[in-house]
């Protein structure tokens, strides 16, 4: 079955460092992917996407590149700010799936000064 | 308010109540989801629905009922409530296809005593 796993966390950073967090899928088909946030006490919201091999998808200042090849969609920012502190969900929609997403379990991030 | 709304926010209940956690969404989304979050499980898929009176089981049903009569809503019944399912709910919705983003609501924390 499809599956997504994420690096375990909590993730621990100073203010102005740069985060990656992996991500890699395993998908019977041909997957969209994605990255959701989730502050704290809030329900998860879109943070970018990518639909084909070799697209990046970015937004406030994160990317994420779909690397077919490696099976893998690692976010990535090049330097996080305390606000960026926030759980990261990465998933897959794949296409006759239902249109539901597999996520995976998480990952913390902490921004501290 | 246009979006995807969750009611109660918070819940409290006994072991062996009946429990309704309500979803609406204003965009008319053909498809709506519900799950919950526990820590180290990540989002687990409850139930589904692509439709007005179609639903499906997604990872975790048991225990669970939902119904579909209108687009707008998709409420999910605990019909006899166990402490295990103590855990915070999330509804979604989303049009289909593989690139369609899922809209979370902001949650609802049951606690089963």
């Amino acid at each position: 079955g499809d599956s997504v796993t994420q690096m375990e966390g909590p993730v621990t950073l100073s203010e102005e460092a740069f985060l990656t967090i992996n991500c890699t899928y395993t998908a019977t088909g041909y997957p969209s992917l994605f990255w959701y946030v989730q502050y704290p006490g809030e329900g998860l919201q879109l943070l970018l996407k990518a639909t084909k091999a070799d697209d990046k998808g970015s937004n406030k200042g994160f990317e994420a590149t779909y690397r077919k090849e490696t099976t893998s969609f690692h976010l990535e920012k090049g330097s996080v700010q305390v606000s960026d502190s926030a759980v990261y969900f990465c998933a897959l929609k794949v296409t006759g799936g239902g249109n539901k997403l597999t996520f995976g379990t998480g990952t913390q991030l902490k921004v501290e000064l | 308010d246009a979006g995807i709304t969750q009611s109660p926010r918070y819940k409290i209940t006994e072991t062996g109540r009946q429990v309704t956690l309500m979803c609406h969404q204003t965009w008319s989304h053909s498809y709506m989801f519900w799950y919950r979050q526990d820590l180290g499980h990540g989002l687990r898929l409850i139930y589904y629905s692509a439709a007005a009176d179609i639903t499906d089981k997604g990872e975790v049903p048991d225990g669970y009922v939902v119904s579909r009569s209108k687009t707008e809503n998709f409420p999910l019944t605990l019909e006899s409530a166990t402490r295990s399912q103590t855990s915070v709910y999330f509804c979604a919705s989303s049009e289909l296809g593989t690139a369609r983003e899922q809209y979370f609501g902001p949650g609802t924390r049951l606690t089963v005593t």
